[in-house]
């Protein structure tokens, strides 16, 4: 079993870059597919990144996803920071060990 | 349009059961896995369960595993979750989502609420 740790929150202004990590506590970051889904307040969450590093149609390609072997982690960045990309950003990874979805604890992203 | 929307959400007592239900439409349903995952409140995503697209195979969180029970009739293009001896801490608000490699495309949730 492992678990996926994430900042709780990040603040950036407009216009800026941010990015968010994911670290994976045990097990290779490299062995299976991450994605990151995001929920704005009172909302279902979406997917903007799927197997590391793919955009589903319709994110912009503002978004982007990475995996770093060397630290075991994986990260978002979202560049040219807009208001509307205030939200929760989650993290996740599947653990085959034992059949189990995992997700990270979220990070809160203010663009402010 | 691709949809899910969950139903059967209510204030249940301890100990208690309840079955939620999740009516998928706008794919072919019964070529899809599909997965339950619930959100404390003021939490993040938990994963609960997910059952493949024939029902032959289930997989389950360790926090539910032996007290809930995911099923699906694709005759119905349905989606199932028995929960049983239901806890404080099974308070949430409940998805459905359908799996592409990932979690494409999510419902709008219904709460259930463990409460005496």
């Amino acid at each position: 079993n492992f678990m996926l740790t994430q900042p709780h929150s990040v603040s950036e202004s407009p216009g800026k870059t941010v990015t968010i990590s994911c670290t994976r506590s045990s097990g290779s970051i490299a062995s299976n597919y991450v994605q990151w889904y995001q929920q704005r307040p009172g909302s279902s969450p979406t997917t903007v990144i799927y197997e590391d590093n793919q955009r589903p149609s319709g994110v912009p390609d503002r978004f982007s996803g990475s995996i770093d072997s060397s630290s075991n982690s994986a990260s978002l960045t979202i560049s040219g920071l807009k208001t509307e990309d205030e939200a929760d950003y989650y993290c996740q990874s599947y653990d085959s060990s034992n059949h189990a979805w995992v997700f990270g604890g979220g990070t809160k992203l203010t663009v402010l | 349009e691709v949809q899910l929307v969950e139903s059967g959400g209510v204030v249940v007592q301890p100990g208690g059961s309840l079955r939620l239900s999740c009516a998928a439409s706008g794919f072919t349903f019964d070529d899809y896995a599909m997965h339950w995952v619930r959100q404390a409140p003021g939490k993040g995503l938990e994963w609960v369960s997910l059952i493949s697209w024939d029902g032959g195979s289930t997989y389950y969180a360790d926090s539910v595993k032996g007290r809930f029970t995911i099923s699906r009739d694709n005759s119905k293009n349905s989606l199932y979750l028995q929960m049983n001896s239901l806890r404080a801490e099974d308070t949430a608000l409940y998805y459905c989502a359908k799996d592409y490699y990932y979690m494409d495309v999510w419902g709008k949730g219904t709460t259930v609420t463990v409460s005496s």
